[in-house]
């Protein structure tokens, strides 16, 4: 089974939808990411958790929120998706110390109509 | 303010061709770690390797060698005698000591196609 696992794979929604991507991980790791991969601007970092109580934001956090239900689930929010917003979306975890290298999910493409 | 350039968008070489791909940085801290990773049409992210900012011995592993200059503030991939499975999207990534949160500086990403 995969370490990282994202849900759903794929999403469509429409403008002004709420929606939630979720993401599980079994490698026991603290520190887990939301990024955003859009193409020719590489991966961008939304959120990131270093535990159940300690949630920051990333670089283009407006229009996102996160819940971090337990050490090894992390929720991604779009409480109003908009266009912009369609984008692949990456879970990651990684131990303590910067370097750790991230492990990833498989990705949920989400597409805003 | 750190940053992280990949300037190639798009490589198209011959299999068995050598590729190099570029990477450079900026970032003020003098403790920082720098990240390859790969990522196939299948659309996951896979590890190559990490370098530290103290450590600029250069590494091979098979096919893939990578060159880290710390004056030229590049983090360079090579690809010997390349293949059709190298095909893919490749990212470097920069992660700052001073910060400790892990967090990564990705590159814009260069698309390699390598055809038969």
């Amino acid at each position: 089974d995969a370490d990282v696992t994202q849900t759903p794979r794929n999403r469509i929604t429409k403008t002004g939808k709420r929606i939630m991507l979720e993401c599980s991980q079994t490698k026991g790791h603290d520190r887990m990411y939301w990024y955003r991969q859009d193409p020719g601007l590489g991966l961008r970092l939304i959120y990131y958790s270093f535990d159940v109580k300690d949630i920051n934001k990333g670089e283009i956090s407006d229009g996102y929120s996160v819940s971090r239900q337990a050490q090894a689930k992390f929720s991604l929010s779009l409480e109003s998706a908009i266009p912009n917003q369609t984008a692949l979306y990456f879970c990651a975890t990684s131990a303590p110390e910067p370097y750790n290298e991230q492990f990833f999910g498989p990705g949920t493409r989400l597409t805003v109509l | 303010a750190q940053k992280v350039t990949q300037a190639q968008t798009e490589i198209s070489v011959v299999e068995k061709e050598d590729v190099t791909l570029d990477c450079v940085y900026e970032t003020r801290d003098t403790t920082y770690y720098l990240f390859w990773y790969k990522q196939p049409p299948s659309g996951e992210l896979v590890f190559l390797i990490r370098r530290n900012s103290f450590d600029e011995q250069n590494e091979i592993s098979g096919r893939y060698s990578w060159n880290f200059q710390k004056s030229t503030s590049s983090f360079n991939f090579t690809i010997t005698a390349s293949q059709v499975v190298d095909s893919a999207v490749y990212f470097c990534a920069l992660s700052e000591g001073s910060s400790n949160t892990g967090k990564l500086i990705f590159g814009q990403g260069t698309t390699l196609q390598v055809k038969p």
